[in-house]
């Protein structure tokens, strides 16, 4: 069975960089057709897709968010990385890694998110 | 403001028949297929219809999903107390490059 585990610092302080690592255990985050990524919460709103890529380095962003994020793949480790810049307080959420999986099938092409992580809250205070 | 729009919160009493509805537009619903999320207080989303109409294993067939033009359903049948939960649609929109967007949530409470 598929697990994803977020880890990071709880807290981080307006301005500065917020760094998550997302650990994918019982599957390879190689594997062929699967896109990885991000999704966040703030408290009390609604969900908010970050940024997704595949192992070979293919990138998507939230176009709100594009200039401040970096997403990459440690496939040694395998584990995905979050890097958000220039954070503010706009930015507490709590953090999901995602799994993008994808069908084609009586010719539709079907994308979804099938597997989250437990998540990780981050607020961003001084 | 979510780019897919949803009502905030839904209501049904046990036994009943509750439909939630997801309106979008050409470059997402009109264009991709639609999913739905279940979540929980305090726990993440959890995959409940993909690719319009399409259940996991282990959801219950009282919940089914359709898509008509830019909108989409979620109807939950035969409601039970443990369905009340906050409900998420979300689609792939071919704007800007191709982006992720959802819906702002439905609150569903069983009276």
């Amino acid at each position: 069975q598929l697990h994803l585990q977020e880890s990071g610092p709880g807290l981080v302080k307006p301005s500065e960089t917020l760094s998550l690592t997302c650990t994918v255990s019982g599957g390879s985050i190689s594997s062929s057709g699967y896109f990885w990524g991000w999704v966040r919460q703030p408290p009390g709103k609604g969900l908010e897709w970050i940024g997704s890529m595949y192992f070979s380095g293919r990138t998507y962003f939230n176009p709100s968010l594009k200039s401040r994020v970096t997403i990459s793949v440690d496939t040694s480790n395998n584990q995905l990385l979050l890097h958000l810049r220039s954070v503010t307080a706009a930015d507490t959420a709590v953090y999901y890694c995602v799994r993008r999986t994808s069908r084609y099938s009586s010719n539709i092409y079907a994308v979804w998110f099938d597997y989250w992580g437990q998540g990780s809250l981050v607020a961003v205070s001084s | 403001q979510s780019v897919l729009t949803q009502p905030p919160s839904a209501s049904g009493t046990p036994g009943q028949k509750v439909t939630v509805f997801c309106s979008g537009s050409s470059s997402n619903i009109g264009s991709n297929t639609v999913n739905w999320y279940q979540q929980f207080p305090g726990t993440a989303p959890r995959l409940l219809i993909y690719s319009n109409d399409q259940r996991p294993s282990g959801v219950p067939d009282r919940f089914s999903g359709s898509k008509s033009g830019t909108s989409a359903s979620l109807a939950i049948s035969g409601l039970q107390s443990e369905d009340e939960a906050d409900y998420y649609c979300a689609a792939w929109d071919d704007s800007l490059n191709g982006h992720w967007v959802f819906g702002g949530g439905t609150k569903l409470t069983v009276l």
